[in-house]
């Protein structure tokens, strides 16, 4: 099988812009969350897609946003970039959602912001 | 909402020792402990994980052992080798796929 798949691996953006992100999960998959790794802050979660549906969301700003779509790839989008927001963004995706389903990562998108 | 800690941050030892990382959780609710090991430029990756009515798991070289009472839970790797060295990452989850992240531990395994 495949595995999660982000695309583009790496952004480079200016402050103001907006920004999509792409993750299609693993085959046969229903759950894609987002995380943000930063050196600073480490691994947060922003948020879960199960079955086209937001499940949770953590604690960011209303400029990030997401959805999925019908075969369960997802996208997530940041408007009004801030230099704040560059980061390694991770995508994951899970058979199920209800906890205790392992997560399964993929290789990330890397956006700097100038 | 729910906090992990992780200790220490970094973590040298000599190829064939043990090494051990803890974490420390506040939600009683988190039922779902993993933890991944994140190589230099790569993806976090999955090398185990315990639930809530579980003490103790292993793994080969990886055990994993949780204290509900106390909320913490530690990773203990035996005979350690250079390929271990990595940033390793605890975390918890009471709710969806929501993992709740320690800061890492940097492990450097020296032959």
């Amino acid at each position: 099988k495949a595995g999660v798949t982000q695309t583009p691996r790496y952004l480079i953006k200016t402050r103001g812009q907006q920004v999509t992100l792409s993750c299609s999960p693993i085959s046969g998959h229903r759950s894609v969350s987002w995380y943000q790794q930063t050196p600073g802050q480490g691994l947060q979660f922003l948020f879960e897609y199960f079955s086209e549906t937001q499940r949770n969301k953590g604690n960011f700003p209303g400029r990030f946003s997401g959805r999925q779509f019908s075969n369960s790839r997802s996208e997530m989008n940041v408007s009004t970039l801030e230099l704040g927001d560059s980061a390694l963004y991770l995508c994951a995706s899970s058979p199920i959602t209800g906890g205790g389903s392992p997560l399964h990562f993929g290789n990330g998108t890397r956006l700097t912001v100038t | 909402g729910e906090n992990v800690e992780q200790h220490p941050s970094t973590l040298s030892v000599q190829e064939g020792d043990s090494a051990v990382i803890k974490c420390t959780y506040s939600d009683s609710a988190s039922n779902y402990f993993p933890w991944y090991k994140q190589e230099l430029g790569k993806r976090p990756q999955l090398i185990i994980d315990i639930r809530s009515n579980v003490g103790e798991k292993k793994d080969q070289r990886i055990a994993v052992t949780l204290n509900k009472t106390a909320k913490h839970f530690s990773l203990h790797i035996t005979e350690t080798q250079p390929e271990d060295s990595a940033v390793y990452f605890c975390a918890a989850s009471n709710a969806g796929n929501m993992l709740t992240f320690g800061g890492g531990t940097r492990l450097m395994v020296k032959p």
